[in-house]
């Protein structure tokens, strides 16, 4: 069965400093990959995308992932950690069957301290 | 700008009424969409498949009775929580892929409703 785990349930950084969120998958095959940035009260905000192209992923606001198969891992960056970067930050696989449902970690919320 | 919307953003109504919250895909056509369920600092919880035409499809333990989805068209699925109990009191969030974006997902805004 399909599996998506985020190591930290909470990551606290200072402005200024790297970010590293941490995501390992489950899967039987070569899975496509996402992260989300969820902000107070709002919606799920795709951050980038994995889908067996490029293992270096760059997304929207500095952040990038790279695709790890042989560690089975996924795990999201930054260079350089902004206020405006604290939010909610979740790791999904796209199921097999590609009806678009997808298979959540449980978050990991990304505190950011001035 | 949106590529999927939902509304009412937030909504609050009195235990034993029924409520509806939309799901829109803005500028394409989608067979498919997703509910999800969120309780505060968890993640999201699918709920059901809303598929264009036909009934739904529920996740195990959600009840159908209480949580009707209705897919009428390309681009709208509705989720009507009916005899809201102050339980029901949630975030819920719809989604939807985008034809042509390599299986992406693109989530609403989400809904919260408050049953008092």
């Amino acid at each position: 069965a399909q599996s998506v785990t985020q190591l930290d349930s909470h990551v606290s950084v200072s402005e200024g400093t790297p970010v590293l969120l941490r995501c390992n998958y489950s899967s039987s095959y070569s899975p496509s990959l996402f992260w989300y940035v969820q902000h107070p009260n709002k919606g799920l905000q795709l951050l980038l995308k994995y889908t067996s192209a490029a293992t270096l992923v760059k997304g929207i606001n500095g952040f990038e992932a790279e695709f790890k198969k042989s560690e089975t891992s996924f795990h999201l960056t930054k260079p350089s950690a902004h206020m405006s970067d604290a939010a909610e930050y979740f790791c999904v696989a796209a199921g097999s069957s590609n009806t678009g449902k997808l298979i959540f970690g449980q978050g990991t919320t990304l505190q950011v301290k001035p | 700008g949106a590529v999927v919307s939902q509304h009412p953003s937030w909504v609050i109504c009195k235990s034993g009424t029924s409520v509806k919250i939309e799901c829109r895909s803005l500028d394409f056509q989608a067979t498919t969409m997703f509910w999800y369920r969120q309780f505060p600092k968890q993640s999201l919880m699918l709920m059901a498949t809303s598929n264009e035409g036909s009934k739904a499809t529920y996740e195990q333990g959600v009840e159908k009775d209480k949580f009707l989805i209705n897919h009428a068209s390309l681009t709208l699925s509705t989720l009507t929580v009916t005899s809201a109990h102050p339980e029901d009191s949630s975030f819920y969030i719809c989604s939807a892929s985008r034809p042509g974006t390599g299986n992406t997902i693109y989530f609403g805004e989400g809904s919260w409703l408050t049953v008092v």
